[in-house]
Order: structure tokens, then sequence, then C-alpha cells
């Protein structure tokens, strides 16, 4: 039941800028509701990266960013490091639903 | 460091009832915080079930709200997971997580468990 759309995939060398987009609709983002980003290693806790579009909780390297424009918005994961091949979510409120509602999911593989 | 664990049987039959408990450590369940479970099966990708805040009150998923029952348990900083009548298609990693919600200006989820599947099969 994945209501933002994002690409099955994205890959970057070591040290490179990496970026992962996340689409939604006028019932989610367009109503003017925060993206908000987490990073997944299979068989762990999944981590929230990225709160209210942009802001990082503490802890979290600041070569990663967020934004959002319209209906749309980005994770960035700059000076792209072996750590960080994982799979990276967005989520936010959908008010068809009246609940949570979560990206397809990207994979990042470090070349 | 709040954290939270999810336990239950891993293999449910046809029809029965699917039951989960999330444990919760390092943080109060009584605190400002909704409690809510989360399913991702392959063929669906990541799901909303439901949530609810320690005075009892509850949100559910529409598609699942017929067939689910989440309860908060505070005396074991606790809560719970119901879901009747299962099918193959609820097979699925199911976790618990602690997020900000309904009255709080913001909708997001800060941590998360580690999950557990559920294998729906006879």
């Amino acid at each position: 039941q994945s209501v933002l759309t994002q690409p099955p995939s994205v890959s970057g060398a070591p040290g490179q800028r990496v970026t992962i987009s996340c689409t939604g609709s006028s019932s989610n983002f367009g109503t003017g509701y925060d993206v908000h980003w987490f990073q997944h290693l299979p068989g762990t806790a999944p981590k929230l990266l990225i709160y209210g579009n942009s802001n990082r909780p503490s802890g979290v390297p600041d070569r990663f960013s967020g934004s959002k424009s319209g209906t749309s918005a980005s994770l960035a994961i700059t000076g792209l490091q072996a750590e960080d091949e994982a799979d990276y979510y967005c989520q936010s409120y959908d008010t068809s639903l009246s609940g949570y509602v979560f990206g397809t999911g990207t994979k990042v593989t470090v070349l | 460091q709040v954290q939270l664990q999810e336990s239950g049987p891993g293999l449910v039959k046809p029809s029965e009832t699917l039951s989960l408990t999330c444990a919760v450590s390092g943080h109060s369940i009584r605190s400002d915080y909704y409690w809510g479970w989360i399913r991702q099966s392959p063929g669906k990708g990541l799901e909303w079930i439901g949530s609810v805040y320690h005075s009892g009150s509850t949100y559910y998923n529409p598609s699942l709200k017929s067939r689910v029952t989440i309860s908060v348990h505070t005396s074991r900083n606790q809560f719970s997971l119901k879901l009747t009548s299962v099918s193959a298609a609820d097979t699925a990693v199911y976790y618990c997580a602690r997020h900000f919600g309904w009255g709080q200006g913001t909708y997001y989820v800060d941590y998360w468990g580690q999950g557990t599947l559920v294998t729906v099969s006879s």
C-alpha cells in the first residue's frame, strides 16, 4: 500500500553525491504534510535520518540532507561511504487514509 | 535510549488470530507519544496498521480496521496487536514503533523495533 513513489535503486562511488526522489500527491505532500526519511539495514531497526523535511536528529551526519517542494521530496547523500549502503524510505501522513504512508523504498549501492 | 522489541508466534494458521506484543524500554509508554504497528510484505511494501495512545485512543488503517485491535498495557510498558481472520496476504515482517501524531503538529516515526516475521500457513 505504498503511496509515495521512489526509484528502486541508486548507486554511486565512494565520495560521490546521490539523490533519492520521493513523489507524493495532493493528499499528502500537496496538503502540506512533511516528508521524513529513514534508513534500513535488513534485520535491524529502521533509523530516522530526516524529519520535518530537512531536520536531522542528533547523531545523524550532515552528509544527509532533505528537501521538499510541492508534491515531491528528495534525500541527498554527499560524500557517499560504504556504510551508507542500505534501503532508504520516505514517510508522510495522508488525508485519504487518515494515517501514515511510506515510500516504495530505494536501495543505495556504493560501487 | 528508547528500545522496542516485538514478540509473538512466527507462524499462524489461516483464519486464526495473529497476536504480537511490543515491549518498550528506556521510555515510559505513558509519555506524549503514539505507539504503532507497521508491517512490510514483499507484495505491498510498508503499510501502517494502526496506533494507540496511552489513554487508550486508537487509530486504524481503514483497510484493516475490521480485523485489528491495538491495546496499550501501561503497567507492563507494553502494547499489543491482534489481527483476526488472517490469510497468506498477512504474511509480513511486523514492526512496532514510537511516533508523533494526532494533535502534535507532526506525523513521523522516530523509533522502530527490529521487526518480527509472521508467516501465515497451515
